[in-house]
């Protein structure tokens, strides 16, 4: 059974371009959350969806934004990046709602310069 | 908000020894839960054990078990005979019941010597 997948695994952009990653989840989990993990902030919720509704948001501005499509894949966006948004970003999957095991991705390291 | 602290941001310990790793949280919510994460140097993070609030038995998973104290609001994570693949950051979170988010600590990173 293949596990979450993230694309891409590794970036670079500059101040004030945006990008999009994508994620996969396990076959068969309805649910994908977003986590951004910085050495000074640690992990932090950005958003979850189920049946691409956005069920939960963090405390993120609007530039961070995601969507879930018909088959449970997601993406999120980072518009206008700020040297502050270099972090891994986290993807993780669970079957349905509530506290489920979380399984996650090996993220996507952005860095912005 | 809650909250959650991890006082311990480096451990080690020797091959086939116990440690305990430290995590207190903060709410005033009565339903919740806790977890213990696993993120080996290869970045994948994998749970290693959680804990219902409302249950008063301790949670075990082979090696691993937890001391929860919830009037203490306190959730140890006990490692019995570490081996050299449990090296890893260690993340203490806490989720509340109905949400869907995850509140992390900063971390613990946990050495095994050989």
């Amino acid at each position: 059974k293949a596990g979450v997948t993230q694309t891409p695994r590794y970036l670079i952009k500059t101040r004030g371009q945006q990008v999009t990653l994508s994620c996969s989840p396990i076959s068969g989990h309805r649910s994908v959350s977003w986590y951004q993990q910085t050495p000074g902030q640690g992990l932090q919720f950005l958003f979850e969806y189920f049946s691409e509704t956005q069920r939960n948001k963090g405390n993120f501005p609007g530039r961070f934004s995601g969507r879930q499509f018909s088959n449970s894949r997601s993406e999120m966006n980072v518009s206008t990046l700020e040297l502050g948004d270099s972090a891994l970003y986290l993807c993780a999957s669970k079957w349905g709602t509530g506290t489920g095991e979380l399984f996650f991705g090996e993220g996507s390291r952005l860095t912005v310069l | 908000a809650q909250t959650v602290t991890q006082s311990q941001p480096e451990m080690s310990v020797q091959e086939a020894e116990t440690v305990t790793l430290s995590c207190t949280y903060d709410t005033s919510e009565s339903n919740y839960y806790l977890f213990w994460y696993k993120q080996p140097p290869s970045r994948q993070m994998i749970l290693v054990i959680r804990q219902e609030a409302y249950k008063q038995q301790n949670a075990t998973e082979n090696r691993f078990s937890v001391n929860f104290q919830k009037a203490a609001k306190s959730f140890s994570l006990k490692i019995s005979d570490s081996q050299l693949g449990d090296t890893a950051m260690y993340f203490c979170a806490f989720q509340e019941g109905g949400s869907e988010k995850l509140v992390f600590g900063k971390g613990t990173k946990l050495t095994v010597n050989p």
